[in-house]
């Protein structure tokens, strides 16, 4: 199974300041039609996931343009580009090309 | 508005099996795969397989194989999830997530408490 690694577990931010969230995976995550399957989800408090981002970097219709992912091949990032209350949530980056495997998890929090 | 509609919560001696049902609307039902995802209490996502609601063919992951089964009714555009021989272990929120791209939309979850 393809192994997916996300850092930092917990990430503590100023409101207001950028965040950043790796996701490493333990194989390429290129799939034969030459697309990338790397999806982000935020989990708010007792809701269930919500999909912010797809196939890297596109962004899900209604999520914020403070969210954004980028990378390729095995390492990827999702980044917050100012962090706001509403922003609290835990983070799965998810890979969908052989087939399917969710990250830890990222707790993001206001300092 | 796509929505997935789930069953209530359950509880289940070890041993039992349950059965969750997760009603499609608001979308072509057939058009894309449908996932399950479970989630334990305090713990991270799990995907557990999906299934091609045009076809009924499915793919479970290992962990999973031989206890889990999907089904679906395309005439009622309802999904379901049955687990077998369930451990203490297996108390989780079980999720169902359909749509373009895959998992788009979720469902709100369904408690499973495995409990003597």
């Amino acid at each position: 199974d393809v192994v997916m690694t996300q850092s930092p577990v917990s990430l503590p931010v100023t409101l207001g300041q950028p965040a950043s969230i790796s996701c490493k995976s333990s194989q390429s995550l290129v799939y034969i039609d030459g697309k990338t399957y790397l999806s982000w989800f935020q989990q708010s408090p007792g809701q269930p996931p919500r999909r912010l981002i797809y196939q890297v970097s596109k962004r899900d219709s209604g999520v914020p343009d403070r969210f954004s992912g980028s990378g390729s091949g095995t390492d990827f990032t999702l980044k917050i580009n100012r962090v706001e209350a509403e922003d609290v949530a835990i983070y799965y980056c998810m890979q969908g090309t052989h087939p399917f495997t969710f990250g830890g998890g990222t707790r993001v929090e206001i300092k | 508005q796509a929505q997935m509609m789930q069953s209530g919560a359950e509880v289940k001696k070890p041993g039992a099996s349950v059965k969750v049902s997760c009603k499609a609307s608001g979308y072509t039902f057939t058009a894309y795969y449908l996932h399950w995802v479970r989630q334990a209490p305090g713990q991270g996502l799990e995907w557990m397989g999906w299934i091609n609601p045009n076809t009924g063919a499915s793919n479970y992951t290992q962990r999973f194989q031989g206890r889990v089964t999907f089904t679906r009714d395309t005439s009622i555009t309802t999904a379901y999830m049955e687990l077998s021989r369930l451990t203490f272990d297996d108390t989780a929120i079980f999720y169902c997530a359909s749509g373009p791209g895959h998992m788009n939309f979720w469902g709100r979850g369904t408690l499973v408490a495995v409990s003597s």
